[in-house]
């Protein structure tokens, strides 16, 4: 079985400056690793993902995120937010063998302040 | 492409009701996985259906039963609600054996009162 856990359940943070929102999981077998973000009243977003290869993974719109298998975490990082980054931000991961079948976090909500 | 769809967006039911939502995969997936989130929580997953049976399950209770179409759309269907089943519930469509990523829907918010 897969647990992922996220160390903060908010993050306050002034536009344009950098967020990093932490993320560590536990898992006995090889994973793949996911971040999704959530607008309000939406649903769930693919943010970046890892499946193999280089340990650090970006998104289209800034953020990246570094697999660190030693330390069994996968944090993602901005180094300047938006206001419209204002979201629910979900890690999971997903078990190599479980076809899709994802275990998240608990979330990660970031406000964007002016 | 539409994506995935979900219907109805909201719900409102009666403790001891049952209730049943459907989902559309993404065009080209033939799998589908749904999904339970509670307020202020992160999704649980729930079941999910490939070639029209049950492949994978998680903690829940029987209550929750699913079905998959030839069509590859699904339904979830909940028995004898209870108020804890208030949630948003989230279908995700995927191509099975890629790993790669699940597509979700919108979900449907349902209220049990």
């Amino acid at each position: 079985a897969q647990s992922v856990t996220q160390l903060d359940s908010q993050v306050p943070v002034f536009e344009e400056a950098p967020v990093e929102l932490r993320c560590n999981y536990s898992s006995s077998v090889s994973v793949y690793l996911f971040w999704y973000v959530q607008y309000p009243n939406q649903g769930l977003q693919l943010l970046l993902k890892y499946l193999s290869g280089s340990t650090l993974v970006e998104s289209i719109n800034g953020f990246e995120a570094e697999f660190n298998k030693s330390q069994t975490s996968f944090h993602l990082r901005k180094p300047s937010v938006h206001i419209s980054d204002t979201a629910e931000y979900f890690c999971a991961v997903s078990a190599k063998a479980a076809g899709n079948k994802l275990t998240f976090g608990g979330g990660t909500r970031v406000l964007v302040k002016p | 492409d539409a994506g995935v769809t979900q219907s109805p967006t909201h719900l409102i039911k009666t403790r001891g009701q049952q209730v049943t939502l459907r989902c559309s995969p993404k065009s080209g997936h033939d799998t589908v996985s749904w999904y339970q989130q509670a307020l202020g929580q992160g999704p649980q997953f729930i079941f999910q259906y490939y070639e029209e049976e049950e492949r994978q399950r998680g903690n829940f209770p029987d209550r929750f039963s699913g079905h998959q179409f030839p069509n590859y759309s699904s339904e979830l269907n909940v028995n004898a609600l209870l108020l804890g089943d208030s949630a948003l519930y989230l279908c995700a469509s995927s191509l099975v054996g890629s790993n790669t990523e699940a597509f979700f829907g919108q979900g449907t918010r349902l209220t049990v009162v």
